[in-house]
């Protein structure tokens, strides 16, 4: 069964510091990994998406890398500013490949002034 | 962009009472997902349909059926609302094999008293 684990469950930053979220999965055969925003008492926003035959994907301030072998990726904030509070998931399919994901429970981020 | 809407952002039922929750997208996707979200639980997948009048179960399907007579619409129904039910539900598209990433509503708090 496909487990997902982020690290850490909260962080809190000073504006302007770069930044580093993880993300492990057990089954290392996925088809590709998603890393969502959530704000308080909303859906989810897709950030980034990563192709398994991808090493990384970047938009703007956002860099997310896969590394499959070792089951990790990292979604990389560069110059965090307090717009960037939210909950950080990542999700990969459930049994490697298919629609269904698996879900981290999160990194909830605050970047305060 | 892709759009998947979600009918109401706020719902207050009373325990019983027979629940419909309702969910659009507007690109022909061909699958869609309905979740639940809890404190300390992440997401858990309810039902998902890879078609129209195709379904089947996610992890917690107990108390909840779906309906999908078209393809843009997914709906969730609770047959008789429970407390336990209180949750945040979001609904979630997709289209094709992990072509491309989800595409979430922005919930529904569902509030059963």
């Amino acid at each position: 069964k496909q487990e997902v684990t982020q690290i850490p469950a909260a962080l809190s930053v000073p504006e302007g510091e770069n930044l580093v979220l993880n993300c492990s999965f057990t089954d290392s055969a996925i088809y590709n990994l998603q890393w969502f925003r959530q704000d308080p008492g909303k859906g989810l926003t897709s950030l980034l998406l990563i192709q398994s035959s991808q090493r990384e994907q970047t938009s703007g301030r956002l860099n997310a890398s896969l590394d499959k072998s070792s089951g990790r990726s990292t979604l990389y904030i560069a110059a965090s500013q307090p717009g960037d509070s939210a909950t950080y998931l990542c999700a990969v399919p459930l049994g490697g490949g298919g629609n269904k994901l698996t879900f981290g429970t999160g990194t909830q981020l605050k970047v305060e002034l | 962009d892709v759009k998947v809407t979600q009918s109401s952002r706020y719902l207050v039922k009373r325990t019983g009472e027979k629940v419909f929750l309702e969910c659009v997208q507007d690109m022909d996707h061909e699958n869609m997902f309905w979740y639940r979200q809890d404190p300390g639980l992440g997401l858990r997948l309810i039902y998902f349909s890879y078609d129209v009048k195709m379904k089947e179960k996610g992890d917690i399907p107990e108390g909840y059926s779906v309906s999908r007579e078209k393809k843009e619409r997914f709906s969730l129904i609770l047959e008789s609302a429970s407390t336990n039910q209180t949750s945040m539900y979001l609904c979630a598209s997709i289209v094709g094999q992990g072509i491309s990433g989800y595409t979430f509503g922005s919930g529904t708090r569902l509030t059963v008293v």
